[in-house]
């Protein structure tokens, strides 16, 4: 099955820009979503289809996908922003539809 | 505004059964697929089940193909997850999701989430 990896954890001080990679084969080729999740509480969405951004999330998050790689960035980075971040793509290499997370990105803010 | 409301989750022994709802409301719920993801406590997300907006068609996570099933009623706004042969390993959070696309499947994002039910298995 479709394996996305993730490093476990970052950490960027308030101000500085974060970036948080998601990889996979052929990862440019997918659709990569992300979710902020905060103790406690249901996943976020926070950008859809590699680099879109839903309503509401500040444009200080953007994403990008090319080759094996997605990247997650998060620019002038606030308290607010510590969490858990998990990539997604779904994968139609097997005779059914299957939907993969990546492992998670705590992000510490310092 | 959307809402998505689980329920039904509690403590079971393992190799019985449970039955998970999710309550829809603040969108056109015969329009979009939707799912179930579980994260066991402390760790990440694993998608279980996803269903179209017709029930046309479903899939399932290879881990409870067989035990679990998903299913949906237009009529009351409703998701289901029917859980049999439940193991300790199946002890989670259950989300129920919304894909993003109108009529789409099995493709998109995860737009809309609810709060989650716990489902603990043990003896």
């Amino acid at each position: 099955s479709y394996v996305l990896t993730q490093p476990p954890s970052a950490s960027v001080a308030p101000g500085e820009t974060a970036r948080i990679t998601c990889g996979g084969n052929n990862l440019g080729s997918k659709s990569v979503h992300w979710y902020q999740q905060k103790p406690g509480q249901a996943p976020v969405l926070v950008i859809y289809y590699d680099s879109d951004r839903p309503t509401g999330i500040p444009e200080r998050f953007s994403g990008s996908n090319f080759g094996t790689t997605a990247t997650l960035t998060i620019s002038r980075v606030e308290a607010g922003d510590e969490a858990d971040y998990y990539c997604q793509v779904w994968d139609s290499s097997s005779d059914h539809p299957d939907s993969v997370f990546g492992g998670g990105t705590k992000l510490t803010v310092l | 505004e959307v809402q998505l409301v689980e329920s039904g989750g509690g403590l079971v022994q393992p190799g019985r059964s449970l039955r998970l709802s999710c309550a829809a409301s603040g969108f056109t719920f015969d329009e979009y697929a939707m799912h179930w993801v579980r994260q066991t406590p402390g760790k990440g997300l694993e998608w279980v089940s996803g269903i179209t907006w017709d029930s046309r068609s479903i899939a399932y996570a290879d881990s409870v193909k067989g035990r679990f099933t998903i299913s949906r009623d237009n009529a009351k706004n409703s998701l289901y997850l029917q859980m049999n042969s439940l193991r300790a390993e199946d002890t989670a959070f259950y989300y129920c999701a919304k894909e993003d696309v109108v009529g789409a499947a099995f493709s998109g994002a995860f737009d809309s989430w609810g709060l989650g039910t716990l489902v603990i298995v043990s003896s």
